[in-house]
């Protein structure tokens, strides 16, 4: 298995423009998650899903962000409009639902907001 | 409030000796813990996983977990300066959500 596959690698972007971030998760796994990564706040958990529905969102900052997973093999995490606040690297990770609950990650996206 | 606590270090050990990471957490209930471990600009990558009281062995890298104290550490023997990294502890809480702690930073000197 290629394992968590997210793009872009880096985006670069100007304040108030549209990002979408992707991820293609591990095939057989039902969990997914999303994390933004910064070094004054660590890995934070943004969204998770479990089997294409969302559990928890609380982490999403404010209403910029919004996530989907319309199937089980593809999920994108959206800013609208973006801020240089934003700038993070965001991680996609998997889990299998009935495994040992091991999560994989991602290469992630390291993202600048200008 | 579900919370994963580490020390942030950076926590310096001597080429060959022994690392030792803490970690704790908030729920009772959690059943599964994990330790990853994430080299500079790099993605964080699964290194031991424990699920029951005690220690877990896997090479030079021992995990041990007490549920009464709510307690997870890691051992890592022989250290080498490859594995100069930051630590993160995470555990799965609800049998669904992964909460990670902030990480500890290891610097392993040659």
């Amino acid at each position: 298995d290629a394992g968590v596959i997210q793009s872009p690698r880096h985006e670069v972007t100007e304040m108030g423009q549209e990002v979408t971030l992707r991820c293609k998760p591990i095939s057989g796994h039902n969990s997914l998650f999303w994390y933004r990564q910064t070094m004054m706040r660590g890995l934070e958990l943004l969204i998770y899903f479990n089997n294409n529905v969302p559990i928890d969102d609380s982490g999403m900052p404010e209403d910029r962000f919004s996530a989907k997973m319309p199937n089980a093999s593809f999920s994108t995490l959206k800013i609208q409009p973006s801020e240089p606040r934003d700038s993070a690297v965001y991680f996609c990770a998997s889990s299998s639902l009935t495994g040992t609950g091991e999560a994989f990650f991602g290469q992630g996206t390291r993202l600048t907001v200008v | 409030q579900k919370e994963v606590e580490q020390n942030s270090g950076p926590l310096s050990v001597p080429e060959g000796a022994i690392a030792s990471l803490n970690c704790t957490y908030s729920d009772r209930g959690s059943q599964s813990f994990f330790w990853y471990r994430q080299y500079s600009g790099k993605s964080p990558e699964l290194i031991m996983s424990i699920y029951s009281n005690g220690d877990k062995e896997d090479g030079r890298f021992t995990a041990q977990l007490n549920k009464a104290s709510q307690y997870v550490s890691l051992l890592i023997r022989d250290s080498q300066p490859s594995d100069s990294a930051t630590y993160l502890c995470a555990a799965l809480f609800g049998g669904q959500n992964f909460v990670f702690g902030p990480g500890t930073r290891l610097s392993v000197l040659p």
